[in-house]
């Protein structure tokens, strides 16, 4: 069936640093590929987005590239901070429909 | 302020105590989905609705039941609750456009004695 894959599942990273995580997606059709980040204790809330028709999306220290391809897409965050340490989520659309197939989550910790 | 509600937030249960948990928008979204979150297995969807009256299972239904009467409830029921679904949930709706953004409720933690 269909799913998606998501790495690493931990990362740590120094604060200042780059961080980057990638997921891969089975379904050709997709066409939607939301990254949400859920701090501890608190509910997911939505990053970043970025469909089919677009290449690379970037929001301030925060970026989203996808290789429709390769069927891969990463998200990526520059110049770290204490305050993105939390677990973030990847997900792909089912073809273009509502649904979407959840990656199971990356920890990122932020040393300081 | 626009926001999904549920409850109860906390809820110590036993065994075969049928329990519903309530959600709620305010955002006239179409869509609406129940997840629950255990530690490793990320966000796995229970049941999901498209619109009133229609409802739908997601990958893990055993164990609960929706309804979908009204465009902004969406109760989850379990109808005779086990361990193993002591969980955190999720309840979360969206316009239901493909790609639009899901907004989440605080969550509702779960244990089952």
């Amino acid at each position: 069936g269909e799913n998606v894959e998501q790495h690493p599942s931990t990362l740590s990273v120094q604060e200042g640093d780059s961080a980057v995580i990638k997921c891969t997606y089975s379904d050709s059709a997709s066409n939607y590929f939301p990254w949400y980040k859920q701090e501890l204790g608190k509910r997911p809330q939505l990053i970043i987005d970025i469909r089919s028709n677009v290449g690379e999306k970037k929001d301030q220290r925060i970026a989203v590239t996808l290789n429709k391809t390769a069927k891969h897409f990463s998200l990526h965050i520059t110049e770290t901070q204490p305050e993105d340490s939390a677990v973030y989520f990847c997900a792909a659309s089912k073809g273009s429909n509502y649904q979407l197939i959840w990656g199971a989550g990356t920890k990122l910790i932020i040393k300081p | 302020e626009a926001q999904v509600t549920q409850n109860p937030r906390y809820l110590i249960t036993v065994t075969g105590k049928k329990l519903t948990v309530t959600c709620s928008q305010n955002m006239n979204h179409e869509y609406m989905s129940w997840y629950r979150q255990d530690p490793g297995l990320g966000l796995r969807q229970i049941y999901y609705s498209m619109n009133v009256e229609v409802t739908d299972k997601g990958d893990v239904p055993e164990g609960y039941k929706v309804s979908r009467k009204e465009k902004r409830n969406f109760p989850l029921i379990l109808e005779s609750p086990s361990p193993n679904q002591t969980s955190l949930y999720f309840c979360a709706s969206s316009f239901g456009r493909a790609g639009g953004e899901l907004f989440f409720g605080e969550g509702s933690r779960l244990t089952v004695l």
